[in-house]
């Protein structure tokens, strides 16, 4: 069974950073490209981030370029969003999706972020 | 990357089908067969119904289908039932690897 399970969030500072983690099992995790997506409160889902198999390419979305970073570490089949200089419109649920091509087949459960002073 | 245009909200009576359309560019919609679809009940994650316009992953009811023309792509749900009230957005891919999601629709089953 595909199972992801994000982790990490919390409550942050405006300026602040935070790291979050995405634990994969049940597929061959270093197979899949990922994706981060998230949803702000009461709001439709924004997709943020992509990562391709070696963890070589990746893109974001133009909110987000040069403050997150999406990383994995396949040995511990484990995904990873750096985000710093966290912005009060960045407070959202954020999910971590299987990509099998352009489309989002497994999700997590969304971890919550709030960021505010 | 501008957001793909959904209706807010839907509305039908059990047995009946509905339709929710979503409309993009040609850099988007227009350009690929790569729309999606995803079902969100209140609280849950997003759950993947349609992928490539009109395609169905396994265990999703065959009262679900895509179907595209030109810049817009629709999600039908036929003979609807209480369940399948939820937000549905759809996704499309844009270039590049990226992604572009719908505001998203409300439906309600009357």
């Amino acid at each position: 069974e595909v199972q992801l399970v994000e982790s990490g969030g919390g409550l942050v500072q405006p300026g602040g950073s935070l790291r979050l983690s995405c634990a994969a099992s049940g597929f061959t995790f270093s197979s899949y490209w990922m994706s981060w997506v998230r949803q702000a409160p009461g709001k439709g889902l924004e997709w943020v981030a992509n990562i391709n198999q070696p963890g070589s390419e990746n893109y974001y979305v133009d909110s987000v370029k040069g403050r997150f970073t999406i990383s994995r570490d396949n040995a511990k089949n484990s995904l990873y969003l750096q985000m710093n200089s966290l912005r009060a419109e960045d407070t959202a649920v954020y999910y971590c999706a299987r990509a099998p091509l352009f489309y989002l087949d497994y999700w997590g459960q969304g971890i919550l972020v709030t960021v505010s002073s | 990357q501008s957001a793909l245009t959904q209706p807010a909200s839907v509305s039908g009576s059990p047995g009946q089908s509905i339709t929710i359309s979503c409309t993009g560019t040609s850099s988007d919609v227009g350009s690929y067969n790569l729309v999606s679809w995803y079902q969100q009940h209140p609280g849950k994650a997003p759950k993947l119904m349609i992928y490539e316009d009109t395609k169905r992953p396994s265990g999703v009811s065959d009262r679900f289908s895509g179907s595209k023309s030109g810049k817009t792509a629709s999600l039908t749900i036929s003979g609807l039932q209480a369940e399948d009230e939820a937000d549905y957005y759809c996704c499309s891919y844009v270039a590049y690897r990226t992604l572009v999601f719908g505001g998203g629709t409300k439906l309600t089953v009357l």
